[in-house]
């Protein structure tokens, strides 16, 4: 089956710092990725589409300056937490489209803000 | 917009046994797609299983089954013979109509199969 990765699968960052997520699809093309924040015993919640050559589209009270998504070229999708704060710390998985109906999702990273 | 709800937050069943998750949604749309979703403490996402709306035919994947209600917007997961490695989180998801469009997924349920 398809593989998504996802680089780093966590990372501690010091507050008010900046700290970039990087998604890519392994063997096939994705037109669009997804990003999901996780808390804990929670389920995902979508926080942005991102199409390759085109501006993300957030969700409702997800910040975009807050949160940069990226998406470059067809198998790589960026997100920079910037400024980050204790509060950002959370579980993020991204999820690549092949254009038909099925999404692959990558390990997902955890991100702990201190 | 769709909601998708998940009335069980915990479960929990004997090895062997065979327990149904449950799922209903909302949507105006008539086409769509409906999942469920394995979480393990991995938190890797698997997916379990995949129903088109436009099937009558309930989606099936060795011991995983659908009951799949259209009208009645329900789509439970029925697990047979569970084994020590279904223990996990499961989701429930609906996806409208066809291709690149985004998951809207329940709140889940916490499967914990009992030795």
């Amino acid at each position: 089956g398809a593989v998504v990765s996802q680089h780093p699968s966590w990372v501690i960052c010091k507050s008010g710092t900046s700290v970039k997520i990087e998604c890519r699809s392994l063997d096939f093309q994705a037109t669009t990725m997804f990003w999901y924040r996780q808390f804990p015993k929670q389920s995902l919640m979508l926080m942005a589409t991102s199409n390759e050559g085109s501006k993300a589209t957030y969700e409702q009270g997800v910040e975009k300056d807050k949160f940069l998504i990226n998406h470059a070229s067809l198998t790589l999708s960026t997100l920079t937490v910037t400024s980050a704060h204790p509060e950002d710390s959370s579980f993020y998985i991204c999820s690549a489209g092949d254009s038909h109906y099925e999404q692959y999702f990558g390990p997902g990273t955890r991100l702990t803000v201190t | 917009a769709q909601t998708v709800t998940q009335s069980q937050p915990e479960m929990s069943v004997q090895e062997a046994e065979t327990v149904t998750l449950s799922c209903t949604y909302d949507t105006s749309e008539n086409n769509y797609y409906l999942f469920w979703y394995k979480q393990p403490p991995s938190r890797q996402m698997i997916l379990v299983i995949r129903q088109e709306a436009y099937k009558q035919q309930n989606a099936t994947e060795n011991r995983f089954s659908v009951n799949f209600q259209k009208a009645a917007k329900s789509f439970s997961l029925k697990i047979s013979d569970s084994q020590l490695g279904d223990t996990a989180m499961y989701f429930c998801a609906f996806m409208k109509n066809f291709g690149n469009e985004k998951l809207t997924f329940g709140t889940g349920t916490r499967l914990t199969i009992i030795p």
